[in-house]
């Protein structure tokens, strides 16, 4: 299947600072990619639609001026968590939509806020 | 109704077995549809994509029925490695945000030796 990446891995960090995620489609071009959260336990929790070139969509609950994302470029989506608090830790797994619709998902970046 | 779902589970097998997972979606406008497994702490990774006139991939087949929205999963001679929890997904029609994907809740597999 096509490969997405995701960066960083993992992070820990203070309660007030922010944390920038990249996902990159490595392989192919995506229009769209979508940004998960997940708690443990529980499934994956869509938060945003991440358009190339146009503002993203979010899922009802989902601040946008909390989670900022940008999709500069057919290949790479960003996701902001601005002054980040504990309760915002969690698993953040971003998806790209390849042809057939498929949807390819990459590792995850595990948010750990002290 | 859920948008999707799946059974409970969790489900324990010896190797060998043979296992049927179940899902069922409310939307009827659905259009694409798919299995995932996930691991542990991992990410979901995209298993096979399911189609009205069925499919197979090695111990694998998927099914479709369109009319009762429902969607099958088969694993023959089940592995070890084969231990994961299995999401069933379900996507609207193409289209603007209609792209987005709506995941049953999975269904643990422990496979034992």
């Amino acid at each position: 299947g096509a490969v997405v990446s995701q960066h960083p891995s993992w992070v820990i960090c203070k309660s007030g600072t922010s944390v920038k995620i990249e996902c990159r489609s490595l392989d192919f071009q995506a229009t769209t990619m979508f940004w998960y959260r997940q708690f443990p336990k529980q499934s994956l929790m869509l938060m945003a639609t991440s358009n190339e070139g146009s503002k993203a969509t979010y899922e009802q609950g989902v601040e946008k001026d909390k989670f900022l994302i940008n999709h500069a470029s057919l290949t790479l989506s960003t996701l902001t968590v601005t002054s980040a608090h504990p309760e915002d830790s969690s698993f953040y797994i971003c998806s790209a939509r390849a042809i057939r619709n498929e949807q390819f998902f990459g590792p995850g970046t595990r948010l750990t806020v002290l | 109704r859920k948008e999707v779902e799946q059974d409970p589970g969790p489900f324990n097998v010896p190797e060998g077995a043979t296992v049927a997972f179940n899902c069922t979606y409310s939307n009827s406008a659905s259009q694409s549809f798919f299995w995932y497994r996930q691991d542990c702490r991992k990410e979901p990774k995209l298993l096979m994509s399911v189609y009205s006139s069925g499919n197979e991939d090695g111990r694998f087949t998927a099914q479709l029925n369109r009319a009762s929205q429902y969607i099958s999963l088969l694993i023959r001679d089940s592995k070890l490695s084969d231990s994961a929890t299995y999401l069933c997904v379900v996507m609207g029609n193409s289209g603007g945000s209609n792209y987005k994907l709506t995941f049953g809740k999975g269904t643990l597999l422990t496979v034992n030796p």
